[in-house]
């Protein structure tokens, strides 16, 4: 069966620091993978999605980028972290129709 | 552009009640439409979708979804509702195939609270 992982669960980092946050699938090959970012509140932002590996499209500009260097690992990355990048990212597969998504990681910027 | 609208925040069910979220959708071609529940500071999870075929769909935990496609609605509906449905629900669509992305566009969430 697929399974999706999704690292750190909580991360608390200061204004101005780098962010990497990781996320990897297993039991599957070739999925389409996604970003998505859910402000205080409820909605879902698509950040970034990658149909295959060095293929990244990006939906919003803004502080953020995400790169895909295998084919099941699908990275978020910034340079210098604002505070308005304070959310929950979540991480997500497809390989049909419907989307997996993985736990989460809550960003807090301070 | 593909959309979905979630036009109630909340919904407030007695246990042992019927249920009903509502979700309408706008998009050029045939829908693709899925609901997801996320229960807090958790994941969203996948309950049902409708592709193509019977307009009554069903899905886990005893969830259905009947599709209209001259009312562009995608409703979900719950015949007795559980105090453990009390979670927050989307609805969403998707945009693009799948070697163009296939992204899924959400609405906005209907936060459901069943009472016992």
């Amino acid at each position: 069966s697929q399974t999706i992982h999704q690292w750190p669960a909580t991360l608390v980092q200061p204004v101005g620091s780098p962010l990497s946050l990781e996320c990897t699938v297993e039991g599957t090959s070739n999925p389409n993978l996604y970003w998505y970012r859910q402000a205080a509140g409820r909605g879902l932002q698509l950040l970034f999605y990658s149909v295959g590996i060095g293929q990244i499209s990006s939906e919003v500009p803004q502080n953020l980028s995400a790169s895909r260097p295998q084919d099941r690992q699908f990275i978020l990355s910034s340079k210098k972290l604002l505070l308005s990048d304070s959310g929950f990212y979540l991480c997500a597969w497809t390989r049909t129709f419907e989307a997996f998504f993985g736990q989460g990681t809550r960003l807090t910027v301070v | 552009a593909q959309s979905v609208a979630q036009p109630e925040d909340q919904v407030n069910v007695a246990e042992g009640n019927p249920l009903t979220v509502k979700c309408t959708y706008s998009v050029s071609g045939n829908p693709y439409l899925f609901w997801y529940v996320q229960y807090p500071n958790r994941g969203l999870q996948f309950l049902l979708k409708y592709i193509t075929g019977d307009n009554l769909v069903k899905g886990s935990y005893g969830f259905e979804a009947e599709f209209n496609k001259s009312q562009t609605s995608f409703h979900l509906k719950k015949p007795s509702a559980l105090v453990s449905d009390s979670a927050l629900y989307f609805c969403a669509v998707r945009d693009g195939g799948y070697n163009q992305g296939g992204k899924l566009i959400f609405g906005q969430g209907t936060e459901l609270s069943v009472k016992p």
